[in-house]
């Protein structure tokens, strides 16, 4: 069985760090672009950053470029996030998602979901 | 930056047709994709690459994509399919998803 599952939410305050990790099971792991994906309380989907089977191309939203850090592990077959000087409006349910792809292009989509960690700034 | 607009809800009859467009510029040219969101649950993919079925996916959804607009379509709507539906596009090496759809079986 696929799973993905999430950790390393909580309540931090403005400006601080926090870094969340995903361990995957039950798929070649190495096969495949991960993402994040945040959905804030009550709001839609956003999607926040992705990297390529072999992290040799990481993407990221704009609202998060330049603190957050995306990165991977294919031997722990983990993915993780690093998120630095954190605002209130980075509130919301951190979702590991895999990509259908080994790639990050036009023709993406997001098969996998894990359950989420909820992260608040306040 | 881009966007894609989705109706904020749409509202169906047991057994008939639900119709859920999402817009956005030349969106035809792009790829996109559809998914299911459950209260309290995560997302599920339910059209891929415009008109793809992941596997498990009941044949009732179904997806086309042309000109500035995407359609899902849930032929037959049952109780089960009452959830939150988004889309989703690719474009300048971001990911877009739309503002999302409210389906309510009456």
């Amino acid at each position: 069985e696929v799973q993905l599952v999430e950790s390393g939410g909580g309540l931090v305050q403005p400006g601080r760090s926090l870094r969340l990790s995903c361990a995957a099971s039950g798929f070649t792991y190495d096969e495949y672009a991960m993402h994040w994906v945040r959905q804030a309380p009550g709001k839609g989907l956003e999607w926040v950053s992705g990297v390529t089977w072999n992290s040799d191309t990481t993407v990221y939203a704009d609202s998060v470029q330049g603190r957050f850090t995306i990165s991977r592990d294919n031997a722990r077959t983990s993915l993780y996030l690093q998120m630095n000087s954190l605002r209130a409006e980075d509130t919301a349910l951190y979702y590991c998602v895999k990509d259908i792809s080994t790639t990050i292009s036009g023709d993406l989509a997001f098969g996998v979901w894990g359950q989420g960690t909820m992260v608040t700034v306040s | 930056s881009y966007e894609l607009t989705q109706p904020p809800s749409v509202s169906v009859s047991p057994g008939q047709t639900a119709t859920i467009p999402c817009s956005g510029d030349k969106l035809g040219n792009k790829y996109a994709c559809w998914y299911q969101q459950k209260p309290g649950q995560s997302p599920v993919l339910v059209i891929y690459q415009d008109t793809k079925r992941p596997s498990g996916i009941p044949e009732r959804f179904s997806g086309s994509n042309s000109g500035n607009t995407a359609t899902l379509i849930i032929s037959g709507t049952q109780a089960m399919d009452e959830a939150d539906y988004y889309c989703q596009a690719w474009d300048r090496s971001t990911v877009v998803f739309g503002t999302g759809t409210k389906v309510t079986v009456l």
